[in-house]
């Protein structure tokens, strides 16, 4: 089991910019869920996904797009990015009521 | 809504030191409770969890205790290494999924 994949691992963008960050499971988990880490501030869930076709917002949601196909993938939009989304992308997974497993996570740094 | 305060870092000890991190939190119902550890340039990782009052987590020397009356899980250790050296998160998880992560405290154990 490969666990939680993310790509890329760095990113530079600029003002107005968009991408997309990867993030793939090979544990058949249902609960997928991306969090921002920023200083002082622990992580805080972007948005998340029970299922395939299944997304809802976390608590910082806007700027970001969801959406999950598939089991295995759970890509994470930035539309027009903001220096504000300069921060540190973990992705994350688990089964039902189980434990939650980390990606590597993506440094972006939006210029 | 569900919160977790945990005590501000950073934290320095000296190798063999006794360690303490405190955690509160503020939830409805019955929280899981969670501490992960994330070591440089990586994700968070599970360190130990406890899903009901009076349960006691506990991995690699460091233990936690689900105190309801206190709605605390500090997190000990009774002698710390230097390759104890991360961020430690708390973090609780109501039904609904839904995971909240304190600010994390940085440790930094000196030989």
């Amino acid at each position: 089991n490969a666990g939680v994949t993310q790509t890329p691992k760095f990113q530079v963008l600029k003002t107005g910019q968009s991408m997309t960050l990867q993030c793939a499971q090979d544990m058949n988990h249902e609960y997928m869920s991306w969090y921002r880490q920023d200083p002082g501030m622990g992580l805080r869930l972007i948005h998340y996904s029970v299922g395939a076709g299944i997304t809802d917002q976390g608590e910082v949601p806007n700027g970001y797009n969801v959406s999950r196909s598939t089991t295995e993938d759970f890509p994470l939009r930035l539309l027009s990015a903001a220096p504000s989304q300069t921060s540190v992308y973990f992705c994350a997974s688990r089964g039902y009521r189980g434990t939650q497993y980390f990606g590597p996570g993506t440094r972006l740094l939006v210029l | 809504g569900n919160s977790v305060t945990q005590m501000e870092g950073p934290v320095t000890l000296s190798e063999e030191a006794f360690l303490t991190i405190n955690c509160t939190y503020t939830a409805t119902g019955y929280p899981s409770l969670f501490w992960y550890v994330q070591y440089p340039g990586e994700g968070l990782q599970l360190l130990l969890k406890a899903t009901k009052a009076d349960d006691k987590g506990s991995n690699k020397g460091f233990e936690a205790t689900y105190r309801k009356e206190t709605t605390s899980f500090h997190l000990e250790k009774g002698s710390v290494q230097v390759s104890d050296s991360a961020v430690y998160f708390c973090a609780l998880r109501r039904d609904n999924n839904d995971m909240r992560f304190g600010a994390g405290t940085r440790l930094t154990v000196k030989p």
